[in-house]
């Protein structure tokens, strides 16, 4: 079946960007999602990216889409401490509704 | 306000008892998610509704999970005899249903947390 492969952990000083990245193994997939989630909360959509565009950018995120190697990145611009947090990257086959998800990447932001 | 919204939050139960969990999509939203998210992972597909019925099942781990969704509305995912592996948080989603960019995005309530002793 579908994968999605990321990083377990990421560290980064504040104000440094941060670059969160992830691999996926579907070669359907139409719809790429970043969705972020704070202990003990549900999951909150950051942003998605279709598959036949290769960037995306959001004030300070920037998706990069690599639709050749399956790769997708988040990267954050000037990182705060509110951003420390998981962050989940999220696929959508073309005959699926359901998403497949990564293990999260925990984005600790060191003051 | 307008999210989705599940209840209870939080649930304990021992094991072999019958627990059932509700999902509130968000008003307008055709298309209803499950999805079971065990500790350090991420989300798993369980079951999607498209309206009344379930178009897509194959997530379901086996004949004791079962989800319904009456008046193409609220849900309630029921599990039966439950065992300690069930414990996990389980996540609703909604979206508009329809295949256009936007309305595919879907958007997730707090998740109700299941602990079975």
């Amino acid at each position: 079946g579908e994968d999605v492969e990321q990083s377990l952990f990421l560290s980064v000083r504040e104000g440094d960007s941060s670059v969160i990245n992830c691999t996926y193994t579907d070669s359907s997939s139409t719809y790429l999602y970043w969705y972020k989630q704070e202990p003990g909360a549900g999951l909150q959509l950051l942003t998605y990216i279709f598959s036949n565009m290769d960037m995306k950018q959001d004030q300070r995120l920037t998706v990069l889409l690599n639709k050749k190697d399956k790769h997708l990145s988040l990267r954050i611009a000037d990182t705060q401490t509110g951003d420390s947090a998981i962050y989940f990257c999220a696929e959508r086959g073309s005959s699926a509704r359901q998403l497949t998800f990564g293990s999260g990447t925990q984005l600790t932001v060191l003051p | 306000g307008a999210g989705v919204s599940q209840t209870p939050s939080n649930k304990v139960t021992e094991k072999g008892k019958y627990v059932e969990l509700r999902c509130d999509p968000i008003s307008g939203h055709t298309a209803l998610y499950w999805y079971r998210q065990s500790l350090g992972q991420g989300p798993e597909f369980l079951i999607y509704f498209q309206g009344t019925g379930a178009a897509d099942d194959s997530g379901l781990p086996n004949d004791r999970f079962f989800a319904v969704r009456p008046e193409g509305s609220v849900s309630t995912l029921k599990i039966q005899r439950t065992e300690r592996g069930d414990s996990a948080v389980y996540l609703c989603a909604s979206s508009l249903g329809v295949t256009r960019e936007k309305r595919e995005t879907q958007y997730f309530g707090p998740g109700t947390r299941l602990l079975v002793l």
